[in-house]
C-alpha cells in the first residue's frame, strides 16, 4: 500500500515479546486491521481496531493511535508457529476499499 | 457452509491468452474483493463489490482487467492478452453486512504463471 509503512522484516526469539509497528497517512477511514499470512496461504484475520487503544485478545494485542496515524501489533510468548507476515491494512469509511501495507515477516528463531 | 473458494488453484499460460479466475464468496457474503499478490508482496487491491452497486474499479491496473459478479454471488476475475507480469497470486475475499461484519475471508487464491 503507498500509504502504509511497515518494517520489511523482524526476527524474534521464541518465548519473547515483539511489537510490530504500522504507520499509515489518509484523511479518514473506519478502522484498521491486522491479518495474519504465512507462506503460501492466504492471509487470515487478527484484529481490528475502530478506536484508540489497545484490544487484547490471547497472545496478540493491537494499539492504534488515530491522532498519531500509527498501530502495533504485539506479540506474546513467541512460538515457532507465530513465524509468517504480518499484514497492516485500513478499511475506508463507508466499508468500502481496503488498503493493505507490504506486510512485515517475523521470523521466530529458536 | 465452506468458506470462500476459488478455481482453479493453478493456471498456467502463454503471453498473450485470455485466462478467467473464478471466485465463490460464503453465501450471504454481499462484499466481495480482488487482490493480487506479487511474490514477497503485499495485497494489491483490484477491484471491490457490494451488492447491487456499481463496482468499485480504481485498482485494476490497465483495461486488459476486467470482473464480473453475476446475481451477487460468484465472480469472475477476466485478464486479457497476459503479460508476464500478471504472474502472481490472485486472492479472492468476501465480507458479511452488518455493523460488525468487517472481516474479510480470504479464499485459497490461484496463482497464475504466464511463461
Amino acid at each position: 500500500g503507498q500509504n502504509i509503512d511497515q518494517p520489511t522484516e523482524m526476527t524474534a526469539t521464541e518465548g519473547a515479546i515483539v511489537q510490530i509497528n504500522c504507520t499509515y497517512q489518509t484523511s479518514g477511514f473506519n478502522g484498521l486491521f491486522w491479518y495474519q499470512q504465512h507462506a503460501g496461504e492466504a492471509p487470515t484475520f487478527l484484529s481490528y481496531n475502530v478506536l484508540d487503544g489497545l484490544e487484547e485478545k490471547g497472545r496478540f494485542s493491537s494499539f492504534l493511535s488515530r491522532s498519531k496515524g500509527y498501530s502495533y501489533l504485539l506479540l506474546k510468548e513467541l512460538q515457532m508457529k507465530d513465524s509468517a507476515s504480518y499484514l497492516c491494512a485500513h478499511q475506508d469509511r463507508g466499508y468500502q476499499k481496503v488498503t493493505f501495507g507490504t506486510g512485515t515477516k517475523l521470523q521466530v528463531i529458536p | 457452509g465452506a468458506g470462500v473458494s476459488q478455481s482453479p488453484s493453478n493456471k498456467v499460460t502463454e503471453k498473450g491468452k485470455d485466462v478467467e479466475l473464478r471466485c465463490d464468496p460464503i453465501s450471504g457474503h454481499t462484499a466481495l474483493y480482488w487482490y493480487r499478490q506479487s511474490l514477497g508482496q503485499g495485497l494489491e487491491f483490484l477491484i471491490y463489490f457490494q451488492g447491487n452497486s456499481a463496482p468499485d474499479k480504481s485498482g485494476l491496473p490497465s483495461d486488459r482487467f476486467s470482473a464480473e459478479r453475476t446475481g451477487g454471488s460468484v465472480s469472475t476475475l477476466t485478464i486479457q492478452r497476459t503479460q508476464q507480469e500478471d504472474s502472481a497470486v490472485y486472492l479472492c475475499a468476501s465480507r458479511g453486512t452488518g455493523g460488525d461484519s468487517y472481516e474479510q475471508y480470504f479464499g485459497p487464491g490461484t496463482r497464475l504463471t504466464v511463461t
